[in-house]
């Protein structure tokens, strides 16, 4: 079983504070995804990132994954209400069978305007 | 691109009644789809994975014969429950990927009531 670690639960904040979401594992992935997801709605693949080290900005957003690739943060530059969601990281194993992938529990995160 | 759809997007259904839930891959080939459930505000929870063409894998704890998944073609993945009880009322998801991809793309999600 890989165990995806994702902190914190949930996140409260207002609009214009910065904010940072972890997902942490003692096992290594061959690449991590992150996912939005509304309500009543499916996840939304926001970026993946592969490499070790590697830094992926979308507009507001920062994703780094660790070099030893068991960890991963998403960082969020001053939060606008649109933010508002959960966020779920993902990580994939390459000897994993069909693809699967390991979800964290989620962040489900409120920006007040 | 990357469009995945799912029908019906809620269902109301009576207990012991089968519901047959649709995945379908708009604009790409799915050779792998997911299936997960959700409960309000919490992650996701994988029930099964199935190929194109071959029996579905499911998670420890998922009964097969209750969760029917058929995956016919490579655009089409099907999830029946059968035999539905109030205990079943979820947020079911589907996911397809296609072939040497670790990325899944979602679908709307569906509603099932059962009362």
């Amino acid at each position: 079983t890989q165990l995806l670690e994702q902190s914190p639960q949930f996140l409260s904040i207002q609009e214009g504070e910065n904010l940072t979401v972890y997902c942490n594992s003692s096992s290594v992935f061959s690449s991590l995804q992150w996912y939005r997801q509304e309500p009543g709605e499916g996840p939304v693949l926001l970026v993946t990132v592969v490499t070790g080290g590697e830094v992926k900005k979308l507009k507001r957003l920062t994703f780094q994954f660790g070099d030893a690739r068991k960890d991963s943060s998403l960082h969020i530059t001053a939060a606008q209400p649109g933010d508002t969601g959960l966020y779920l990281c993902a990580g994939a194993d390459r000897g994993s069978t069909l693809g699967r992938l390991y979800f964290g529990r989620g962040t489900q995160l409120t920006v007040w305007p | 691109g990357a469009v995945v759809s799912q029908h019906p997007s809620r269902v109301i259904c009576k207990s012991g009644t089968s519901v047959k839930i649709e995945c379908r891959s708009l604009d790409f080939q799915a050779t792998t789809m997911f299936w997960y459930r959700q409960f309000p505000k919490k992650s996701l929870m994988l029930m099964a994975t199935s190929n194109e063409g071959s029996k579905a894998t499911y998670e420890q704890g998922v009964e097969k014969d209750k969760f029917l998944i058929n995956h016919a073609s490579l655009t089409l993945s099907t999830l029946t429950v059968t035999s539905a009880h109030p205990e079943d009322s979820s947020f079911y998801i589907c996911s397809a990927s296609s072939a040497g991809s670790y990325e899944q793309y979602f679908g709307p999600g569906t509603r099932l009531t059962v009362t």
